[in-house]
């Protein structure tokens, strides 16, 4: 079973709100990745979590809040938001083998608009 | 500095034809890892194959079959015989560089939209 799953598909939210996405997976995976998508671009890596810790955050504004409460959940809290942040949010896990090449498996994402 | 070159944006093709998918990368680490992913329409990112920088040995899966050449580091995707279903974008990405971590974001091109005409 390679499933990541992400809850909420789609979300709209206006710039004063506080939201989260939720990302989960049961592959035993030891690390986690946030990424985002805007529209017709690649992914971009917002967020590492390797055994429940952070070890990447690649200059992410503070509006974005990651947390990864167990090794089989992955949160990111959303806070005054901006327009421009509107794209598809997408999370993914790995086994940690200490290669850095192990494959990562993607959730179908979240739709965000923030108005 | 990593980099992944997709040059071609977009692809349309007649349904049955052969259609070759070019990557080129640019890395300074002796051992790396290729991969190829599907993104269909819905978002989701397919995972459809690995490769390490110590494998040339070329895959085949199905209609799928891939070329990895270090000597001019590339790592292409073909498929045979396409179909309306294999219309995505496909991204070609690269392991990240080492950090002192045991894991890191993937290095991805900016994809080709492949179109399949029915």
């Amino acid at each position: 079973d390679t499933e990541v799953t992400q809850t909420p598909k789609h979300l709209v939210m206006g710039m004063t709100n506080k939201k989260s996405l939720k990302c989960e997976q049961h592959m035993g995976h030891r690390a986690m990745y946030w990424y985002k998508q805007k529209a017709k671009k690649p992914p971009e890596l917002m967020f590492v979590y390797s055994y429940e810790k952070l070890s990447i955050n690649e200059s992410v504004p503070s509006r974005f809040s990651p947390e990864c409460p167990n090794s089989s959940l992955l949160n990111l809290h959303l806070h005054a938001l901006q327009p421009e942040d509107s794209a598809l949010y997408l999370c993914a896990s790995s086994q940690v083998s200490g290669l850095r090449g192990d494959t990562q498996y993607f959730g179908p994402g979240t739709r965000l608009t923030v108005l | 500095a990593q980099k992944v070159t997709q040059a071609q944006t977009e692809i349309s093709v007649v349904e049955k034809e052969d259609v070759t998918l070019d990557c080129v990368y640019e890395t300074r680490d002796t051992t790396y890892y290729l991969f190829w992913y599907k993104q269909p329409p819905s978002g989701e990112l397919v995972f459809l194959i690995r490769r390490n920088s110590f494998d040339e040995q070329n895959e085949i899966s199905g209609r799928y079959s891939w070329n990895f050449q270090k000597s001019t580091s590339s790592f292409n995707f073909t498929i045979t015989a396409s179909q309306v279903v294999d219309s995505a974008v496909y991204f070609c990405a690269l392991s990240g560089v080492y950090r002192g971590g045991g894991a890191d974001g993937l290095t991805f091109g900016k994809g080709t939209h492949l179109i399949i005409q029915p």
